[in-house]
Parts: structure tokens; C-alpha cells; sequence
């Protein structure tokens, strides 16, 4: 089974679309988490979520809301698409961070590409 | 300037070699991760360190608190250890270095 998966793998959309990937984990963790890894491979966190709190990178476009309808499920929707928002979205979860120390397991990303 | 920095950004080695890459950061921080990510693109989690050192197989990661540095060292290195290691420290959420490429040549 796997543990923290993505749908869909490949998204290929026009500029000005709106689109939403998926992220569900069945890891039974409190914690998701969004990243963008853009052309260089830099990871950059855009938000951490758990049933208390949303923490937002404020460098994040606020066209970019993570929604989730459970625990298990955080989805990003993505409105009014843009050239410089391809790159390939990861998924993550963990139990709470405390810390930082919680091991993070990633899903398998989203490889987004804007025409 | 990025709060992590790691050191070399590429590495070519051959097969057998011991290696050693090095992440510096900037910030006070609770715990660092070190991140492998395959050439399909799939990334695990190698270590986690808030102090000391670890090992598990043939890595081993340190950290130096006060100096603000990590290390992971391969040892016998093969091809199949060809990825990018990614360094990543957490001060209220995680920050990421640029990641260092290695290849491993038979």
C-alpha cells in the first residue's frame, strides 16, 4: 500500500486554468505538508497543515489554498495558472513536527507544467 | 542567502570511494533531516539528528550543533547510491538546502 500518494503525476494545463492535485496518506499522521521543487531542485515548503492549524509560507501567491476534507487528505488548488508555477509538487506528512523531529514521508510528486 | 547551504553542489566518484557532503546552515534549529531523492524523482528520509551522529548501513550523518554543520558520509560507495542528498533543518518549519548531486561511476 502506498503510503502518502498524488494524483495525477503529469498535469500539463494552459496559462489562466485552475487546477487542483490531490494528496491522501494512510500513514495515520496528524501533520501534510505542500512543497515546490522547481527546475534547479530547490524543495520550498508553500504550507503545513494539521487539524489545528494551516501555516502559510508568506512568499506563497495566494492563488495557491490547500484544502482538506479529513485528516488523511490535503489537496492544493491552484487558480489563474501561470508559466512560473511549473515545477514538481511533493506532497509530505508526518505526526506534529515537535520539533522537527518526526520523519517526513514524501508522496511521489506532481510534475506540473504551465503552457 | 539561503538559511542552508551545502557543499559540493555535484560529486563524481567511483565506485567504492568514501564521501562526504557537508551542509552549513544559519539559524538556531531543532533537527535536521537528510533527504535522499532518486533520479525518478521519489525522495525518502534518510536521518534525522538533533545531535551526535547516526548510522544505518553504509551512511553515517554527524552534527555539530555549535558550529552549525552536518555531514553525511558514504562509505563503499556504489552506483545505486547515485542520487541528490538534500540537507533540510527545522526552526518552526523546515528549510531546505539546494542539494548535492552524486554519481558513482562502476
Amino acid at each position: 500500500d502506498t503510503a502518502v500518494s498524488q494524483t495525477p503525476k503529469y498535469l500539463v494545463t494552459q496559462m489562466g486554468n485552475d487546477k487542483s492535485i490531490k494528496c491522501e496518506q494512510n500513514l495515520g499522521h496528524d501533520t501534510m505538508y505542500w512543497y515546490k521543487q522547481d527546475s534547479k531542485k530547490f524543495l520550498k515548503i508553500m504550507f503545513s497543515y494539521n487539524n489545528k492549524e494551516l501555516i502559510i509560507n508568506e512568499t506563497v501567491p495566494n492563488r495557491f489554498s490547500p484544502k482538506s476534507p479529513d485528516k488523511a487528505h490535503l489537496n492544493l488548488h491552484i487558480n489563474s495558472l501561470e508559466l512560473g508555477d511549473s515545477a514538481v509538487y511533493f506532497c509530505a506528512s508526518s505526526q506534529w513536527p515537535d520539533q522537527g523531529n518526526n520523519e517526513q514521508f514524501f508522496g511521489p510528486g506532481t510534475r506540473l507544467t504551465v503552457l | 542567502k539561503n538559511e542552508v547551504e551545502q557543499s559540493p553542489q555535484n560529486l563524481t566518484a567511483q565506485e567504492g570511494e568514501f564521501i562526504t557532503i557537508n551542509c552549513s546552515y544559519s539559524v538556531g534549529i531543532s533537527a535536521l533531516h537528510w533527504l535522499q531523492q532518486h533520479p525518478g524523482g521519489g525522495i525518502v528520509s534518510l536521518f534525522m539528528l538533533s545531535s551526535g551522529k547516526k548510522k544505518h548501513g553504509r551512511l553515517i550523518a554527524t552534527i555539530n550543533i555549535q558550529e552549525k554543520h552536518s555531514s553525511l558520509h558514504i562509505t563503499a560507495s556504489h552506483p545505486r547510491d547515485s542520487a541528490v542528498y538534500i540537507c533540510a533543518v527545522y526552526r518552526n518549519q523546515f528549510y531546505f538546502g539546494t542539494g548535492t548531486s552524486l554519481t558513482v561511476i562502476p
